[in-house]
């Protein structure tokens, strides 16, 4: 039972590339989420699902867009990368059924230069 | 827009000393709240997750307490070890409307327990 994977773990990028990060869970959670962490910020909320071909924006969705195709799966792509997107990436996921318990994954360390 | 706060941002302390950390939010109809540990580089951890009708959790040398009405929650670490070294984080889950489990996220408390 692996829980919650992510690839990859760590990227650089030059601004204005693109790219995809993959997270999957083996747990058949129904929603998954994408937040970001900066130093002194917490962890923001990027996007969300609460199924299979659903998404949400949450709090900084500008410049990310997401992609639901299975259920245990949650991409999160940046389509023109620039160097405010530096960052931490987690993926989490949680069950429907209440108290939402987040399980997270490692995390992918991105680069924009 | 609901706030979590965690203060103080860094907290160091002798091993064996219990750790006492603080969680404040702005707005009293939580839905949950979830604590959780972050190693350097690595992911977050749950501890422990505290439902609005509870008062408190207990894991063993972890306990955590809710108290809605000040907007505070408080995560005890009873017999501190330098293995308890890591941030600490809290989470909050604000319903009715955001009791589907999306979370605010406090910007963490980060603990050194010195041998």
């Amino acid at each position: 039972n692996a829980g919650v994977t992510q690839t990859p773990k760590f990227r650089v990028l030059k601004t204005g590339q693109s790219m995809t990060l993959l997270c999957a869970q083996d747990m058949n959670h129904e929603y998954m989420y994408w937040y970001r962490q900066d130093p002194g910020m917490g962890l923001r909320l990027i996007h969300y699902s609460v199924g299979e071909g659903t998404t949400a924006k949450g709090e900084v969705p500008d410049g990310y867009n997401v992609s639901r195709l299975k259920k245990q799966n949650f991409l999160l792509g940046l389509e023109s990368a620039a160097p405010s997107q530096t960052s931490v990436y987690f993926c989490a996921s949680s069950s429907r059924d209440g108290p939402y318990e987040q399980y997270f994954g490692p995390g992918t360390r991105l680069t924009v230069t | 827009k609901q706030e979590v706060t965690q203060i103080p941002a860094a907290l160091s302390v002798p091993e064996g000393e219990n750790l006492v950390l603080n969680c404040s939010f702005t707005d009293s109809a939580i839905y949950n709240l979830q604590w959780f540990r972050q190693d350097p580089g690595k992911g977050l951890t749950s501890l422990l997750l505290i439902q609005s009708s509870q008062r408190e959790q207990t894991s063993g040398r972890l306990n955590a307490s809710l108290d809605k009405s000040s907007g505070r929650s408080t995560l005890y670490i009873a017999a501190s070890q330098p293995g308890d070294s890591a941030t600490y984080l809290c989470a909050v889950s604000f319903g009715p409307t955001d009791s589907w489990g999306k979370f605010q996220f406090g910007a963490g408390t980060q603990v050194v327990v010195t041998p």
